[in-house]
């Protein structure tokens, strides 16, 4: 069965910080690795699919990456800001249907 | 273009009555996905619809779960008989979805539901 286990549970941190988060599944056998954002009281924010093919995806301040080997992949946010204070989740997607999600990572960014 | 909606964004029930979720999923999407977010637990999934295909209903906890799609559109998901177990977050998530292919889900803002 797989299981996603995302690393730090919560992060506090300043702004202007470098950030990575980590996600790590047990069943190498992906199609893709979706991270999303998700805030209080709202759906969740696609930020980055990457496709079992590809090593890392990068969207402005964000960057991800992927070893399928080894079953991690790590979000990084340059200069965070306050704006970023979310809740972050990866989710590896075994075919082509359902998302199995990780717990997610809680990060808070302070001026 | 609009998004994912669901209906109602908050529901308060009492144990034992039956409730109905509404999804709405984005004009033209084939495939629509139920998941559950429960407090301090990640997302479970639920029930997935693609065209007209049977749906995978591989996530549902129990029979009291149950959920509909009519053709590629709106879709209900029921609980009959509610325990306060059952209380959480309910997301839809739609996507275009082609044979063998693994698109990116866009989800609603969800429905909170409280069984006291």
């Amino acid at each position: 069965k797989q299981e996603v286990t995302q690393i730090p549970a919560a992060l506090s941190v300043p702004e202007g910080e470098n950030l990575v988060l980590n996600c790590s599944f047990t069943d190498s056998a992906i199609y893709n690795l979706q991270w999303f954002r998700q805030d209080p009281g709202k759906g969740l924010t696609s930020l980055l699919l990457i496709q079992s093919s590809q090593r890392e995806q990068t969207s402005g301040r964000l960057n991800a990456s992927l070893d399928k080997s080894s079953g991690r992949s790590t979000l990084y946010i340059a200069a965070s800001q306050p704006g970023d204070s979310a809740t972050y989740l990866c989710a590896v997607i075994p075919g082509t249907d359902k998302l199995i999600f990780g717990t997610g990572t809680r990060l808070q960014v302070f001026p | 273009g609009a998004g994912v909606s669901q209906s109602p964004s908050n529901k308060v029930t009492e144990k034992g009555k039956d409730v109905e979720l509404r999804c709405d999923p984005i004009s033209g999407h084939t495939a629509l996905y139920w998941y559950r977010q429960r407090l301090g637990q990640g997302l479970e999934f639920l029930i997935y619809f693609q065209g007209n295909s049977a749906p995978d209903k591989s996530g549902l906890p129990s029979d009291r779960f149950s959920a509909e799609r009519t053709g590629e559109s709106v879709s209900t998901l029921t609980i009959q008989r509610t325990q306060q177990e059952d209380s959480a977050v309910y997301l839809c998530a739609s996507s275009f979805s082609l044979a063998g292919t693994s698109p990116t889900q866009y989800f609603g803002p969800g429905t909170r539901l409280l069984v006291l």
